[in-house]
């Protein structure tokens, strides 16, 4: 059974430009979290996906969007890039609402702003 | 606020010696508990979960934990590690209503020959 999948896994940008980053879940998983870990801020989360719905956000300005597809598959985007935003983006993958919490994550995708 | 805190930034430890990494959280409700490990360049990987019944849970690679009610603790364990335990380890939580896990800020652990 395949993991989950994250594209690109690194990828480097300027200020000012935009990013968007792809996450495949594990087969069968609908619910799709988004993580950012910097070595000053450790992981935080951006969003969670459930059936192509926004269930939970986290506390980041509204440059930080996400999606999920019908398949499950989430992206997510970054709009003016700031330097700060160098990161770890992680994404992780669970089986349904009302699971008991275990994430399966991906590799993530590094992120650095120039 | 459900919180999680991991009470050491790094553990030096040396090979095939014993090493406890301590976590302790905040919650006014009943709460699942993780620990999760990364490897250099990697995603996260659970290690071991406690959901309820047994206060002792075992998890891959010889970690266990013990979840203290009273203490408000979970604390991770391991009798002799290996150079190969090498990473960052996560203490994590989850409320049965929240649709977000909440991370400690990590424990590096660095084993040494």
């Amino acid at each position: 059974k395949a993991g989950v999948t994250q594209t690109p896994r690194y990828l480097i940008k300027t200020r000012g430009q935009q990013v968007t980053l792809s996450c495949s879940p594990i087969s069968g998983h609908r619910s799709v979290s988004w993580y950012q870990q910097t070595p000053g801020q450790g992981l935080q989360f951006l969003f969670e996906y459930f059936s192509e719905t926004q269930r939970n956000k986290g506390n980041f300005p509204g440059r930080f969007s996400g999606r999920q597809f019908s398949n499950s598959r989430s992206e997510m985007n970054v709009s003016t890039l700031e330097l700060g935003d160098s990161a770890l983006y992680l994404c992780a993958s669970t089986r349904d609402r009302g699971n008991t919490g275990e994430l399966f994550f991906g590799e993530g995708s590094r992120l650095t702003v120039l | 606020a459900q919180s999680v805190t991991q009470l050491d930034s790094q553990v030096p430890v040396f090979e095939e010696a014993p090493v406890e990494l301590r976590c302790n959280y905040s919650s006014s409700v009943s709460v699942y508990l993780f620990w999760y490990v990364q490897y250099p360049n990697q995603g996260l990987q659970l290690l071991l979960k406690y959901l309820s019944g047994s206060t002792l849970v075992k998890g891959i690679n010889g970690f266990e934990a013990e979840f203290n009610k009273s203490q408000t603790s979970f604390h991770l364990r391991k009798p002799s590690v290996h150079i190969s335990d090498t990473a960052e380890y996560f203490c994590a939580l989850h409320g049965p209503n929240n649709n977000d896990m909440r991370f400690g800020a990590g424990t590096r652990l660095t084993v040494k020959p």
